[in-house]
């Protein structure tokens, strides 16, 4: 299996930070990484797919980036609505998997 | 509108079956590969199988965890997914959520569309 590790697994960040968050995976998976979003009690949401492309109706301030085994979403200019937790997720091969998560809290 | 509505969650005994439905409306539910991803309370996102589309003859794949107990099958003619459990465990409790699963890059398929999740609870 594929695993995932998100760092940090949490952090505080104030509106108008820029927060960058990393995702490793155990072996290379070209990039065939997607990250979410997802506020409480609500399901995930998609942001990028392809490591770096913006899924349609995501606003720009969301970027992904990397290859092979490294890569990061950061979001720039962190807003209210921005505060919740982020997954990566691996779509390369069985059993699809997912980052542990990140929290992004104020 | 496009969406994914889940039903059929609720609380069973360890042991028990349960069968989940989701209902797709507004694509073409042939053309999606589905799964189901669930999450346990306070914790992280789980895959737990996934149906492939019609071209692909509607084969399944599941994570070990549930093979050989739970079952996913899709019914054209409602444009229903479902999920049937068998022998459940208690940490099988989580929400399930349905999953439309997009094309990309001619040969991978990526989780584009979730529905709100149906709470399945698993206790004596």
């Amino acid at each position: 299996d594929i695993q995932m590790t998100q760092s940090p697994s949490s952090l505080s960040a104030s509106v108008g930070d820029r927060v960058t968050i990393t995702c490793r995976a155990s072996q290379g998976i070209n990039n065939c990484l997607a990250w979410f979003q997802q506020k409480p009690g609500k399901a995930p949401k998609i942001l990028i797919y392809g490591a770096s492309r913006l899924q349609s109706g995501v606003p720009s301030k969301f970027t992904g980036s990397g290859s092979g085994t490294d890569f990061t979403l950061t979001i720039s200019s962190l807003q209210p609505e921005d505060f919740a937790t982020y997954y990566c997720q691996q779509y390369i091969g069985y059993p699809l998997t997912f980052g542990g998560g990140t929290k992004v809290e104020i | 509108e496009v969406q994914l509505v889940e039903s059929g969650g609720g609380l069973v005994q360890p042991g028990g079956s349960l069968r989940l439905s989701c209902a797709a409306s507004g694509f073409t539910f042939s053309d999606h590969y589905m799964d189901w991803v669930r999450q346990a309370p306070g914790k992280g996102l789980d895959w737990v199988g996934r149906t492939r589309n019609k071209a692909n003859s509607y084969t399944t794949e599941y994570a070990a965890s549930v093979k050989g107990r739970f079952s996913i099958s899709r019914d054209y003619s409602h444009n229903s997914l479902y999920l049937q459990m068998d022998s459940l465990k208690t940490e099988d409790t989580a929400v399930y959520y349905c999953v439309r699963s997009q094309l990309v890059d001619g040969n991978r398929w990526y989780f584009d569309l979730w529905g709100r999740g149906t709470l399945v609870t698993v206790s004596s």
